[in-house]
């Protein structure tokens, strides 16, 4: 496609559950992004990726996240045993190369509420 | 690590005022700047950016001005319409490959 796709839009679990979050870059984009952003804050960051590989995970918030990407292409972000604090927006974006000057675009994101 | 700072958080404006965003930035390794405009409900939108080897920028009624000695860059939307109205987040990318870091964010309200 010709942007960011995120899916599911939207994504309405239990507590104790485990979610995962699809991502599909724009094709050719080697950098990955994902950022959580809970209502009427701003962008936290998780992780990226370059290429397949995530060189800095420090921003995940707990071992309940993980994240994974294959073939330069498709990423999914896991949560294990969703908490309500797991409840946001999550957000991907894709870039043709890591930082550099390089512009970064946006998914919709993926609403997830955890009752 | 980069410590990117956004003011104001909120702002109000009657439309065909013009609106100002500030930002500051931590690291002088930094050198590209992009900035985001986010309407409710949606992702955000790369409005204009611009890199540390040009002091200023501009796009129609979009003006982004960097100051490198000072680390701050600012967003200048002038003749505001409502359809302006959202919350506008800039960024900084450090050199070597590390991720964007984001302002907090300004809401900015247009007002008819």
């Amino acid at each position: 496609g010709a942007g960011v796709s995120q899916s599911p839009s939207n994504k309405v679990t239990e507590k104790g559950k485990d979610v995962e979050l699809r991502c599909d870059p724009i094709s050719g984009h080697t950098a990955l992004y994902w950022y959580r952003q809970r209502l009427g804050q701003g962008l936290e960051f998780l992780i990226y990726f370059q290429g397949n590989s995530a060189p800095d995970k420090s921003g995940l918030p707990s071992d309940r996240f993980s994240a994974e990407r294959t073939g330069e292409s498709v990423s999914t972000l896991t949560i294990q045993r969703t908490q309500q604090e797991d409840s946001a927006v999550y957000l991907c974006a894709s870039s043709l190369n890591l930082g550099r000057g390089t512009e970064a675009f946006f998914g919709q994101g993926t609403r997830l509420t955890v009752v | 690590g980069e410590n990117v700072e956004q003011h104001p958080s909120t702002l109000s404006v009657q439309e065909g005022d013009s609106a100002v965003i500030k930002c500051t930035y931590s690291d002088s390794a930094s050198n590209y700047f992009p900035w985001y405009k986010q309407e409710l409900g949606k992702g955000p939108q790369l409005i204009i950016d611009i890199r540390s080897n040009v002091g200023e920028k501009k796009d129609q009624r979009i003006a982004v001005t960097l100051n490198k000695t000072a680390k701050h860059f600012s967003l200048h939307i002038t003749e505001t319409q409502p359809e302006d109205s959202a919350v506008y987040f800039c960024a900084a990318s450090t050199l070597g490959g590390q991720n964007f870091v984001f302002g907090p964010g300004t809401r900015l309200s247009v007002l008819p």
